[in-house]
């Protein structure tokens, strides 16, 4: 069973419509929980951290966390082209929070079509 | 923008031969990380560092070495490089002082080994 997964994708959404993105893992003790966007030929950059159960909301993006499922998530409203990118999901490490590791998932990439 | 350089940016190299990346920061920051990036499994540890000298094995560092003489620079050695090995090599940084998850990356190092 993989640390972190996400969902498979490629997931396709409409100019202006609202993308989905989940992610699910495993380890109980988890207590940091981030999402990165990579554009293809780029490094990952950090769009959202959440460590609490409930939303966080940043301009168009929420994050939510729900740890008794252990599932966190990031919406995204109004979806432009421009957020056509991978997005990963990376979970503080099994037993390395004071190193500050992260196990990442493996990536949904999202296009969103005019 | 997290100070964070990587060099050579491309490179290719034979099969057994040594290579080895830099990671240079700006910020001293004290923990940094190596990953490798590859279609499929999203992005792995390979290595990292809480200070000077002070390094420690991520999920996947068999074949790879690491030095940090100085708190700016952490250099990834393959000691005999193999094909297994092509991959596009990202640092990161964290920027906090207890070792806080919220990583940063480099702009990566795209390697073929031939």
């Amino acid at each position: 069973q993989k640390e972190v997964e996400q969902n498979s994708g490629p997931l396709s959404v409409p100019e202006g419509a609202i993308a989905s993105l989940n992610c699910t893992y495993s380890d109980r003790g988890s207590q940091s929980f981030f999402w990165y966007r990579q554009y293809s030929g780029k490094s990952p950059e950090l769009i959202m951290s959440i460590y609490s159960n409930g939303d966080k909301e940043d301009g168009r993006f929420t994050a939510q966390l729900n740890k008794a499922s252990q599932y966190v998530s990031l919406l995204i409203r109004d979806s432009q082209p421009s957020d056509s990118a991978t997005y990963l999901c990376a979970v503080n490490a099994p037993g390395g929070t004071s190193y500050g590791k992260l196990t990442f998932g493996q990536g949904t990439i999202l296009t969103v079509h005019p | 923008d997290a100070g964070i350089t990587q060099s050579p940016r491309h490179k290719v190299t034979e099969t057994g031969t040594p290579v080895t990346l830099r990671c240079h920061q700006t910020e001293n920051h004290r923990y940094m990380y190596w990953y490798r990036q590859d279609p499929g499994h999203g992005l792995r540890l390979i290595h990292y560092s809480y200070g000077v000298k002070d390094t420690d094995k991520g999920e996947v560092s068999d074949g790879y070495s690491v030095s940090r003489s100085k708190t700016e620079d952490f250099l990834l050695t393959l000691e005999s490089a193999t094909s297994s090995q092509t991959s596009v090599y990202f640092c990161a940084i964290t920027k906090g002082a207890g070792g806080a998850s919220e990583q940063y990356f480099g702009p990566g190092t795209r390697l073929t080994v031939t």
